[in-house]
């Protein structure tokens, strides 16, 4: 079956430290791939798309990976604030006409 | 300001009393998309529109209706609704470019539903 899997449990992490998620996905042969930002009762908000024969993307202090062989997309923040305090979503395109979305991570960095 | 808005943000139904949620966005987007937010499930798509009149189910469409009739506009309709269509609703809209590529979503605040 069709998988995007991303870390359940909250990473915690301390002021100035580079932020880590991953999104692992099963079955899925995507052109490219998406990470957004949730806030607490908010929509969420377009951070970076990667596309499959792009290996890194990068802006300002957030890095995104994809990894079409390990089927892995990892995405960064580096110095990482209290304002990057958020749920991370990564979705995945479907289909050519369909975004799926991981359940996302929930970040705390603590100053 | 290019934004997505959904009304109402907040309702409390009953079960089987018909509503309907509206979504317009002001950014001549073509693409359009409605997703339900359950806690642990993440974002799950409904309905997507490529265009006015076209329109599509997307993983979970049982218990809801769509239309687009103008650019605009993707209301999202439940005719019967039933205490497991409790949800948070977004909207979503984008450009595309290409066949199969899409730009970035802009999402709508969402709606928090409650059926009784």
């Amino acid at each position: 079956s069709q998988k995007i899997e991303q870390n359940s449990e909250a990473l915690n992490i301390q002021e100035g430290k580079t932020a880590t998620l991953t999104c692992n996905y099963t079955n899925y042969s995507p052109a490219y791939l998406q990470w957004y930002r949730q806030d607490p009762g908010r929509g969420p908000v377009f951070l970076l798309l990667i596309r499959e024969n792009e290996k890194e993307k990068r802006k300002e202090r957030l890095k995104v990976t994809f990894d079409t062989t390990l089927k892995q997309s990892l995405f960064h923040i580096t110095a990482s604030q209290p304002a990057d305090s958020a749920t991370y979503l990564c979705a995945l395109e479907k289909d050519g006409n369909k975004l799926v979305f991981g359940a996302g991570t929930i970040l705390r960095v603590k100053s | 300001e290019a934004q997505v808005t959904q009304n109402p943000r907040y309702l409390i139904t009953v079960t089987g009393k018909k509503l309907t949620v509206t979504c317009s966005q002001n950014m001549n987007h073509e693409y359009m998309s409605w997703y339900r937010q359950d806690p642990g499930l993440g974002l799950r798509q409904i309905y997507y529109s490529m265009n006015v009149e076209v329109t599509d189910k997307g993983d979970v469409p049982e218990g809801y209706k769509v239309s687009r009739k103008e650019k605009r506009n993707f209301p999202l309709i439940l005719e019967s609704p039933s205490p497991n269509q409790t949800s948070l609703y977004f909207c979503a809209s984008s450009l595309r470019y290409g066949q199969g590529a899409f730009r970035e979503q802009f999402f709508g605040p969402g709606t928090r539903l409650t059926v009784l």
